[in-house]
């Protein structure tokens, strides 16, 4: 059973830190890795995506991948009370196209 | 470019009634795969189409089926509908080139 966890949260920062969220996926082969962003009452908003080890940035968000710890994270600075969200880890396994989803970890940024 | 768009945004049914849910993709946008969300499990695959052809399927029972037709437009059926399936169901498209899925806002399932 191919898995991708997260901590559940709440995890409370201050406005203007830097917020870590991490993910953890269990398919070894796993190619291509996303961050999506879901408010209450919506639908998830996709934010980042890497497919390389390494950083990449965009803006105030960074997504870090290490797939030989199977681990991905997303890292945002200077966080905003509009980032308070749940944001959800998202792997394409080895084999076919469906994505795998954690369950998401609950940021609270306050003013 | 328009999002992706779901019809309808609200649904209440009575268990053992069925239900078929539709989604427009993003244009130009080949694939469309349809998930399940509820708070205890999370986003759930159901199962993606791609160029009309169903191309993976999730651990859903038979009672959940789609169909994708020749614009790319998708919908989903479920039968005999069953207290367990009120959620919010989520269409999602992509390009078919890359995988990155773009959701549209979902359709939120109310079973009674």
């Amino acid at each position: 059973q191919k898995e991708v966890e997260q901590n559940s949260g709440p995890l409370s920062v201050p406005e203007g830190a830097i917020a870590s969220l991490n993910c953890t996926y269990s398919d070894r082969g796993s190619q291509s890795f996303f961050w999506y962003r879901q408010y209450s009452g919506k639908s998830p908003e996709l934010i980042m995506f890497i497919y390389s080890n390494g950083d990449k940035e965009d803006g105030r968000f960074t997504a870090q991948l290490n797939k030989a710890s199977q681990y991905v994270s997303l890292l945002i600075r200077d966080s905003q009370p509009s980032d308070s969200a749940t944001y959800l880890c998202a792997v394409k396994g080895e084999a076919g196209t469906a994505l795998i989803f954690g369950k998401g970890t609950t940021l609270s940024v306050s003013s | 470019k328009a999002g992706v768009t779901q019809t309808p945004r609200y649904l209440i049914k009575t268990r053992g009634q069925q239900v078929t849910l539709s989604c427009s993709p993003i244009s130009g946008h080949r694939s469309v795969s349809w998930y399940q969300q509820t708070p205890g499990q999370g986003l759930q695959f159901l199962f993606e189409y791609f160029s009309e052809t169903q191309r993976n399927k999730g651990n859903f029972p038979g009672r959940f089926s789609g169909r994708q037709f020749s614009n790319s437009r998708s919908e989903m059926n479920v039968s005999t509908l069953e207290l367990g399936d009120s959620a919010l169901y989520l269409c999602a498209s992509r390009s078919g080139d890359f995988y990155e899925q773009y959701f549209g806002p979902g359709t939120r399932l109310t079973v009674t």
